[in-house]
């Protein structure tokens, strides 16, 4: 069963506004969380990540979210950019105190910014 | 970018045939991973290794089979493939102290 959930498999947002990707979990030993962007043809690059023991992480135009209570993390990037069009996976880590740091990947939300 | 490379990028195969994936790396990571990227599916863990000759499965290792005599090199074999193994193959590494992946640009494979 998916540990990881990505809801919705896309989002349409018009440049400028504002785009938030969401992402559930439903185990709650995971202890951080990451974002990846991948465009076509390429492989996923890091974007933006939040340890457990935060609720905000912000990084220029991305921030993350984290509500432990709901088990549930967003992305917002805000002001939306074309070349934001992608496909963004959010991933949590479940080897709390390990330094192996296997991903747990959701499926994706394939995200189109349009002009 | 970060040293690590896939190969080939392409590849067209016959079922029932073994097929083998390489996964270079120059980073010196202990880490090393296979994803298996599928529409619907997002990314799942084929295998993983920490370390040289130190390896483990993932969650879809049936039929996969991998191999890490040195630390820049991952391979992985596809004992015979069949057409549910058709995906994009991608390879990642990790130093373990950031939590986070560098992804290769992946493997598209096709097994006809």
């Amino acid at each position: 069963d998916q540990q990881v959930k990505q809801n919705s498999p896309s989002l349409s947002v018009q440049e400028g506004r504002i785009s938030i990707l969401n992402c559930d979990y439903t185990n709650s030993m995971f202890d951080y969380f990451l974002w990846y962007k991948k465009y076509p043809a390429e492989g996923p690059t890091f974007l933006i990540s939040i340890s457990s023991i935060k609720d905000k992480n912000e990084d220029g135009r991305f921030t993350v979210f984290l509500n432990k209570s709901a088990k549930h993390l967003s992305l917002h990037i805000v002001p939306s950019q074309p070349g934001d069009s992608a496909v963004y996976f959010c991933a949590a880590n479940l080897d709390r105190g390990s330094t192996l740091g296997r991903l747990y990947f959701g499926r994706g939300t394939q995200l189109t910014v349009w002009p | 970018d970060a040293g690590i490379t896939q190969s080939p990028r392409h590849k067209v195969t016959e079922t029932g045939t073994p097929v083998t994936l390489r996964c270079h790396q120059t980073e010196n990571h202990r880490y090393m991973y296979w994803y298996r990227q599928d529409p619907g599916h997002g990314l799942r863990l084929i295998h993983y290794s920490y370390g040289v000759k130190d390896t483990d499965k993932g969650e879809v290792s049936d039929g996969y089979s991998v191999s890490r005599s040195k630390t820049e090199d991952f391979l992985l074999t596809l004992e015979s493939a069949t057409s549910s193994q058709t995906s994009v193959y991608f390879c990642a590494i990790s130093s373990g102290t950031n939590y986070g992946y560098t992804f290769g640009s992946g493997t598209r494979l096709t097994v006809v």
